[in-house]
């Protein structure tokens, strides 16, 4: 049963553009949010992180908002930039355990040139 | 230091082989993870250690045994491993406790069984 899912295999967006990569969840006890940045044959990378308390967090090019009454969080990166291209992960915290984390499926996006 | 180093970076075994991967982290992290990863899949939970305790196994094989040495720390110990277990295993670390929590990842050690 997957508790966190990002419906979106890829995404390709041009240079310069917004990219929204978007991601749902379930489970109403999950309390702290993380995207993951992943290149190919490494681990992945944190980027930004939101508490279940804010509906936003931002940190330069790279912004999160979360919609608790819809489970819907979004990454967004404005402006994009080819080194932006990755996969990226949806992660989130059960409360309840603290150190449980439930990653979602991945978005690969493309940034083109 | 703000990294997780992981050993060997890629690893080629036989079925009948033993292995150990190895993690190591300084930055006072007091849970550690393994984390397996196939192509185009996330990063599944294996084992969590917490204070350098077992705190969750989500119904790994017998034939994967971890083990924390010390709160720095983390081995996977392989043997008798079959085809399907080749991935990419992630060794991750974490503050103890509620509050911001993120996981720290090393790079990976792949794993190709023959």
């Amino acid at each position: 049963d997957q508790q966190v899912k990002q419906n979106s295999p890829s995404l390709s967006v041009q240079e310069g553009r917004i990219s929204i990569l978007n991601c749902d969840y379930t489970n109403s006890m999950f309390d702290y949010f993380l995207w993951y940045k992943k290149y190919p044959a490494e681990g992945p990378t944190f980027l930004i992180s939101i508490s279940s308390i804010k509906d936003k967090n931002e940190d330069g090019r790279f912004t999160v908002f979360l919609n608790k009454s819809a489970k819907h969080l979004s990454l967004h990166i404005v402006p994009s930039q080819p080194g932006d291209s990755a996969v990226y992960f949806c992660a989130a915290r059960d409360e309840n355990t603290g150190n449980q984390f439930y990653f979602g499926t991945g978005t690969s996006l493309t940034v083109i040139p | 230091d703000t990294e997780v180093t992981q050993t060997p970076k890629h690893l080629v075994m036989g079925m009948t082989n033993k292995k150990s991967l190895k993690c190591e982290q300084h930055m006072g992290h007091r849970a550690m993870y393994w984390y397996k990863q196939k192509a185009k899949k996330p990063p599944e939970l294996m084992f969590v250690y917490s204070y350098e305790k077992l705190s969750i196994n989500e119904s790994v094989p017998s034939r994967f045994s971890p083990e924390c040495p010390n709160s720095s720390l983390l081995n996977l110990h392989l043997h008798a491993l079959q085809p399907e277990d080749s991935a990419l295993y992630l060794c991750a670390s974490s503050q103890r406790g509620s509050g911001a929590n993120v996981l720290t990842f090393g790079a990976g050690s792949r794993l190709t069984v023959l």
